[in-house]
């Protein structure tokens, strides 16, 4: 069972290019997000989804798209690299069960960190 | 909006003795969920316990339990007895209405605890 899987662990960018993070959940969870914490900061959410074909925006999105095209994956899309993305990123998953939903915990991936040069 | 708080950025806490976690939020969510989680040094995010806005009880897990103050909007993690393991940043998160597009998790900016011999 893996879990919340997250690739690459580590990324070093110049300004200006493109990425994606990748993130995958064997659990078919449908609940999907993802974060990034700056140092000595909270997790600070980017986008999340609740199920294949649907995301919303969080707290930071600017600069970031995400798709949802599967239950399985959710990758984060940064367009145009900026230092400001300088980050760990983290994503996570969570089980939706009807009638039971409020008490499910996230599951986070080991995160991946990223510098943008 | 959804707003979590958490005001104290570090402790420090002798080993074995109990120590208070704060954390408020703000929601227009009439039912909400509230979790703890701890990430130590490695960065890995590790759930400690929920609290659902409707539950009757104070959650307990272990030596962590909340103390669930719905007026106050206050969310406070206790850890009895505590060791020198739990030194780490704990954040507090919340969870807004189930079922919708706003059922998403924002977290606190985290506390760091650390734990004296």
């Amino acid at each position: 069972n893996a879990g919340v899987t997250q690739t690459p662990k580590f990324q070093v960018l110049k300004t200006g290019q493109s990425m994606t993070l990748q993130c995958a959940q064997d659990m078919n969870h449908e609940y999907m997000s993802w974060y990034r914490q700056d140092p000595g900061m909270g997790l600070r959410l980017i986008h999340y989804s609740v199920g294949a074909g649907i995301t919303d925006q969080g707290e930071v999105p600017n600069g970031y798209n995400v798709s949802r095209s599967t239950t399985e994956d959710f990758p984060l899309r940064l367009l145009s690299a900026a230092p400001s993305q300088t980050s760990v990123y983290f994503c996570a998953s969570r089980l939706r069960i009807p009638g039971q939903g409020l008490d499910q915990p996230q599951h986070f991936g080991d995160g991946t960190r990223l510098s943008i040069l | 909006a959804q707003k979590i708080t958490q005001t104290q950025p570090g402790m420090f806490v002798q080993e074995k003795e109990a120590v208070t976690l704060d954390c408020t939020y703000d929601t227009s969510d009439p039912s909400y969920g509230l979790f703890w989680y701890k990430q130590p040094s490695s960065g890995e995010m590790i759930f400690l316990i929920y609290q659902g806005s409707y539950d009757q009880q104070n959650a307990t897990e272990g030596r962590y339990s909340l103390n669930f103050q719905k007026a106050r909007k206050s969310a406070n993690l206790v850890i009895s007895a505590s060791q020198l393991g739990d030194s780490a940043m704990y954040f507090c998160a919340m969870r807004g209405r189930e079922y919708s597009s706003a059922s998403k998790i924002i977290f606190g900016s985290g506390t760091r605890l650390s734990i004296r011999p």
